[in-house]
């Protein structure tokens, strides 16, 4: 059955970058856009954005315009996501995220395991 | 922008009781492009209903949805003891699309 396994936790410090991974498996990865969304402590979901592995389009939410970064790689059926200058309120739990239909980013039906990144000095 | 509010905020209820939970947009959401989701502590979301009304594979029938424009509601109907988690509402049918709501706690009295 369809799988997004993600990247294990991340700790860094405040102006440094991550980068989490996404790969997915028994699927065809191109057809299908990847969304990622992130859940700081306590708090609710916030939606960063989507990548679509076919042709690389990007829809990011403009609270992360030019703060994060996108990626796949169709070779490995791999997506990342990228966020720099981090900032310890970008203290979360990222999803990575598959629509229910064919080059469609939502709504989004299967979810990776979440990879908690934590930024601390 | 496009902003969703959810209400109650928590709903404190008994097993078997219904629950009503509300997702109200700031703007008409575009071709009832609206899903609910359920998420349990330290798991990740879990997708209920697509289309304001269709429920995703493998959904109980105890639980609905309804609405249309800037109004929606999820209803379920008994409450199960796996029921009791946080339910969030998304609208992609606007830009920026993927909003969510900031969730109803269904809560055990």
């Amino acid at each position: 059955q369809v799988r997004l396994v993600q990247s294990g936790p991340e700790v860094k410090k405040p102006g440094a970058s991550v980068k989490v991974s996404c790969k997915a498996s028994d699927y065809s990865f191109i057809n299908y856009p990847i969304s990622w969304v992130r859940q700081a402590p306590g708090q609710g979901l916030e939606w960063m954005g989507w990548i679509s592995p076919y042709n690389g389009n990007t829809n990011y939410a403009q609270k992360f315009q030019g703060r994060v970064i996108m990626t796949t790689d169709a070779s490995t059926s791999t997506a990342y996501m990228e966020l720099t200058s981090l900032r310890s309120d970008d203290t979360a739990v990222y999803f990575c995220a598959r629509g229910r239909q064919e080059w469609l980013a939502l709504p989004s039906e299967y979810w990776g395991q979440g990879s908690l990144v934590t930024v601390s000095s | 922008e496009m902003v969703l509010t959810q209400s109650p905020g928590t709903l404190s209820l008994s097993p078997g009781e219904g629950a009503t939970l509300s997702c109200r947009a700031s703007q008409g959401v575009s071709s009832s492009y609206l899903a609910w989701y359920q998420q349990k502590p330290g798991q990740a979301p879990r997708l209920l209903i697509y289309g304001a009304s269709t429920r995703a594979t493998g959904i109980p029938d105890r639980f609905s949805g309804s609405g249309s424009g800037t109004d929606f509601t999820l209803t379920i109907s008994r409450l199960e003891p796996e029921d009791f988690a946080v339910y969030y509402c998304q609208q992609y049918g606007r830009s920026p699309p993927g909003t969510f709501g900031q969730g109803t706690k269904v809560e055990i009295k």
